[in-house]
């Protein structure tokens, strides 16, 4: 079974400054999907980057960008220039490729995090 | 990106009562959405994945007579809350995925509070 992991409940970063969210996960699985949700106070789950295990090339998003690393099983997400509106809970999430599973992700217990003005 | 409305947001409802939540994908379609509960300060906890035409499959211990989905379309969703107690008070949050990104968009979630 897979699991993600995030270690980190909390962060806060200064306005306009770089912040990284961790994010690890386990599988077996050659080829899956890695996201990063962001869920601010309104609850609205918001898809932030997605990530193709095949691809090497790390996926970007304007400000926002991941570390991954296959082998590592490592997806780490990277705010640059931080904002207030970033200020929500950021959820790491994994989906098998389908050919079989019907696509459900699996979601990582959340990284609060707070943009201080 | 894609929009996925649910509705409603919030519902208050007595005890013993049932209540209805619609999810829709207004750009899309959607031949597998999924059903998911949030309790506060938590992540979301898969409840059910809803196939258009067929049966849902209900994650283990998610009591399908209980929560009852229905999946009448490919952009048409909905989750009912039979005989609804205290206990299911909760939020509830619907997905949709859209078949040729393998991406799931999620609606804006409704609050349940039951009296």
């Amino acid at each position: 079974a897979q699991t993600v992991t995030q270690s980190q409940p909390e962060m806060s970063v200064q306005e306009a400054e770089t912040v990284t969210l961790s994010c690890t996960y386990d599988t077996s699985e050659s080829n899956y999907y890695l996201f990063w949700y962001k869920q601010p106070p309104s609850r609205q789950m918001i898809l932030v980057i997605r990530q193709e295990a095949y691809k090497q090339q790390n996926a970007t998003e304007n400000r926002f960008s991941v570390n991954f690393q296959k082998a590592a099983k490592s997806f780490s997400l990277k705010i640059s220039d931080s904002q207030l509106g970033d200020t929500a809970m950021y959820f790491c999430a994994f989906m098998k490729r389908p050919g079989g599973s019907q696509g459900n992700l699996i979601f990582g217990k959340g990284t609060k995090l707070s943009v201080k003005p | 990106g894609a929009v996925v409305s649910q509705h409603p947001s919030w519902v208050i409802c007595k005890s013993g009562t049932s209540v209805k939540i619609e999810c829709r994908s207004l750009d899309f379609q959607a031949t597998t959405m999924f059903w998911y509960r949030q309790f506060p300060k938590q992540s979301l906890m898969l409840m059910a994945t809803s196939n258009e035409g067929s049966k849902a499959t209900y994650e283990q211990g998610v009591e399908k007579d209980k929560f009852l989905i229905n999946h009448a379309s490919l952009t048409l969703s909905t989750l009912t809350v039979t005989s609804a107690h205290p206990e299911d008070s909760s939020f509830y949050i619907c997905s949709a995925k859209e078949i040729a990104k393998n991406i799931q968009y999620f609606g804006a979630g409704t609050r349940l509070s039951v009296l």
